[in-house]
């Protein structure tokens, strides 16, 4: 199994700009989460779909951000306009099921600099 | 709510030594407890998971023992490696709160040579 796939690895925008960040879940797998890692506040749930329905976006920090999943196979998570503390590492996690003790796989990460 | 602390970093060992990071939980019913690790430049990857009350989990020489009665999940590890060099999180998934885990802030392991 090829695992999460996340791209683009690195991201280097300017400010203002429109950033989309993609990811493919592991096929099967039925809930994808979006995470955001900085320094400073740790590891961050933005979003979850279940079946590609948003199930909770109380992470989400502003309207600046959006996320889809049009099919079972594919996410994006949008950031329009972007600013420079939008800058982070941003992973795409999957599982499967409802199950307590299943765990969670994450992506290699999106390293995004908005200058 | 569902939370998890453990204990601060970064924590410096020199190889060989022996490792132990702290983590508690609070929790309604009878969460699950993982670890996963983060190495540089990486996501994170599970590297152990208990389910239930005294079950221990241990996976690459390390060891973690799901104690209810003190709500902990310490990992242990006899004799650390400079490759155990990483972040280790601590987090569980509970009965309530949705499909979320819940993970704690991080503590950076450095193994020097």
């Amino acid at each position: 199994d090829a695992g999460v796939i996340q791209s683009p690895r690195h991201e280097v925008t300017e400010m203002g700009q429109e950033v989309t960040l993609r990811c493919k879940p592991i096929s099967g797998h039925d809930y994808l989460f979006w995470y955001r890692q900085t320094m400073m506040r740790g590891l961050e749930l933005l979003i979850y779909f279940n079946n590609n329905v948003p199930i909770d976006d109380s992470g989400m920090p502003e309207d600046r951000f959006s996320a889809k999943m049009p099919n079972a196979s594919f996410s994006t998570l949008k950031i329009q306009p972007s600013e420079p503390r939008d800058s982070a590492v941003y992973f795409c996690a999957s599982s499967l099921g409802t199950a307590k003790n299943n765990e969670q796989f994450f992506g290699p990460g999106t390293r995004l600099t908005v200058l | 709510g569902n939370s998890v602390t453990q204990m601060e970093g970064p924590v410096t060992l020199s190889e060989e030594a022996f490792l132990t990071i702290n983590c508690t939980y609070t929790a309604t019913g009878y969460p699950s407890l993982f670890w996963y690790v983060q190495y540089p430049g990486e996501g994170l990857q599970l590297l152990l998971k208990a389910t239930k009350a005294d079950d221990k989990g241990s996976n690459k020489g390390f060891e973690a023992t799901y104690r209810k009665e003190t709500t902990s999940f310490h990992l242990e590890k006899g004799s650390v490696q400079v490759s155990d060099s990483a972040v280790y999180f601590c987090a569980l998934k509970g009965d309530t709160g949705g499909f979320k885990t819940i993970f704690g802030a991080g503590t950076r392991l450095f193994v020097k040579a």
